[in-house]
């Protein structure tokens, strides 16, 4: 089955521990991306990678990181997470189909509470 | 900058009613538009993709529409169910590079 994974679907943690959230698909897809949402300003993205070792910075990329070392997997790392980084984690992967096609598949989520 | 908006933010239907969602976007040059359905504490499920060159997309008892010039697109629910009940999103994208850009949704109730 087409999916996109990601452990761990639930986290509290306390500021300055460092996590890492991890992030899969089966799909053979290129382009992955990380969102997070948020109460009152939806989705947006921190961060994607069009292919392996080449990731790019999104919207809110400040207090995260990204590796690419495998198609399949893109780990979002929070080296020192702090409050307001509490939010809901989406991991997403797309097939690029050309001229206007492209679909994204978006995983299950994340919810990380940091105290 | 792409904006994204979502009219009504909060709609609540009987069961068997005919719904329409709405969509309006800033910057008409568009790659493609979106439609996706989130569940509580759940992703997001792709529903309908338009590309910048279309008019609409049909699935079974829904049909997105697309008007670029005036910078809308519209989801339409025939005969909603109590299992339509979900946040819906619109998402558009500039370019084949770019990040979608979301709107902050629609939330449905339908009422049985």
């Amino acid at each position: 089955e087409a999916q996109v994974t990601q452990n761990p679907r639930y986290l509290i943690t306390v500021t300055g521990k460092k996590l890492t959230v991890t992030c899969s698909q089966n799909m053979n897809h290129e382009y992955m991306s990380w969102y997070r949402q948020d109460p009152g300003l939806g989705l947006r993205q921190i961060y994607y990678s069009m292919n392996v070792e080449v990731t790019d910075k999104g919207d809110v990329p400040e207090g995260y990181k990204v590796s690419r070392k495998e198609k399949r997997n893109f780990p979002l790392i929070l080296e020192s997470p702090s409050p307001n980084q509490t939010s809901l984690y989406f991991c997403a992967s797309t097939r690029r189909g050309g001229a206007g096609t492209d679909t994204q598949y978006f995983g299950p989520g994340t919810r990380l509470t940091v105290l | 900058k792409q904006e994204v908006t979502q009219i009504p933010a909060a709609l609540s239907v009987p069961e068997g009613e005919n719904l329409v969602l709405n969509c309006s976007f800033t910057d008409s040059a568009i790659y493609n538009l979106q439609w996706f359905r989130q569940d509580p504490g759940k992703g997001l499920t792709s529903l309908l993709l338009i590309q910048s060159s279309q008019r609409e997309q049909t699935s079974g008892r829904l049909n997105a529409s697309l008007d670029k010039s005036s910078g809308r697109s519209t989801l339409y629910i025939a005969a909603s169910q109590p299992g339509d009940s979900a946040t819906y999103l619109c998402a558009v994208r500039n370019s084949g590079n770019t990040p979608l850009v979301f709107g902050k949704g629609t939330r449905l109730s339908v009422i049985a």
